[in-house]
């Protein structure tokens, strides 16, 4: 499988503020998604990363506070906007090479908000 | 809403026992599911996974799961637990032509006692 790497591993930020999460993956792959963990919670599909175009969103989860990149077929990024303490999350990205196909995920991205 | 449940949310073992996980959807159509494991400080790893065939599948350190279509379910079993076995335990279902979106349960912490 492919190894994925995230940086940064962990923030603490101030709330009002942007964090910028980056996932990057050692071979070329299909399929990119973002993940979010809160405390004590199960993992949630934010949106899938799509090369090229506009991510697309799951219910609940908007461009404006989450926008995302992919330039190309290793890379993309998560923006957490306007940060506060309720955003305070893992945040992780996985790959896989279709829609249909097993995901492996990065180590994770652990945000703090205060 | 399509969603996964897992019936156990602590889940405490001495050595040698016996392990079932329980797993459980919500959907009429075609999923491919799977089991992940989160060993402390590292990250989610793939434990086992079904898309078809047999129902019976093998993972990795000796787990096995089972899926019964008619029951929805997706059980994770290990005859004889360790003590590195300890970790968080997730099952996911994929459902088909939803995009590659993974529905995560709510996760299952098991202890195994030396």
């Amino acid at each position: 499988s492919a190894v994925i790497s995230q940086k940064p591993s962990r923030d603490i930020c101030q709330r009002g503020t942007s964090l910028t999460i980056q996932c990057q993956v050692d071979s070329q792959v299909t399929m990119m998604f973002w993940y979010r963990q809160q405390p004590g919670q199960s993992l949630t599909l934010i949106a899938t990363a799509n090369q090229g175009s506009e991510a697309t969103y799951e219910s609940g989860f908007v461009i404006d506070k989450f926008p995302i990149s992919r330039p190309n077929l290793t890379f993309s990024t998560l923006t957490v906007s306007n940060m506060s303490p309720e955003d305070s999350s893992i945040y992780l990205c996985s790959v896989g090479q279709g829609a249909q196909e097993t995901q492996y995920f990065g180590p994770g991205t652990r945000l703090l908000v205060l | 809403a399509q969603s996964v449940s897992q019936h156990n949310h602590h889940v405490i073992l001495s050595e040698a026992a016996s392990l079932e996980l329980g797993c459980n959807y919500s959907y009429g159509g075609t999923v491919n599911l799977f089991w992940y494991v989160q060993y402390p400080g590292q990250h989610l790893q793939l434990l086992l996974k079904y898309f078809s065939g047999d129902p019976l599948v093998k993972g990795i350190k000796g787990f096995e799961a089972e899926f019964i279509k008619s029951k929805f379910s997706f059980n994770l079993r290990k005859p004889s637990v360790q003590w590195s076995d300890t970790a968080e335990y997730f099952c996911a279902v994929l459902l088909y032509n939803q995009g590659g979106k993974l529905i995560f349960g709510q996760g299952t912490e098991l202890s195994v006692k030396p």
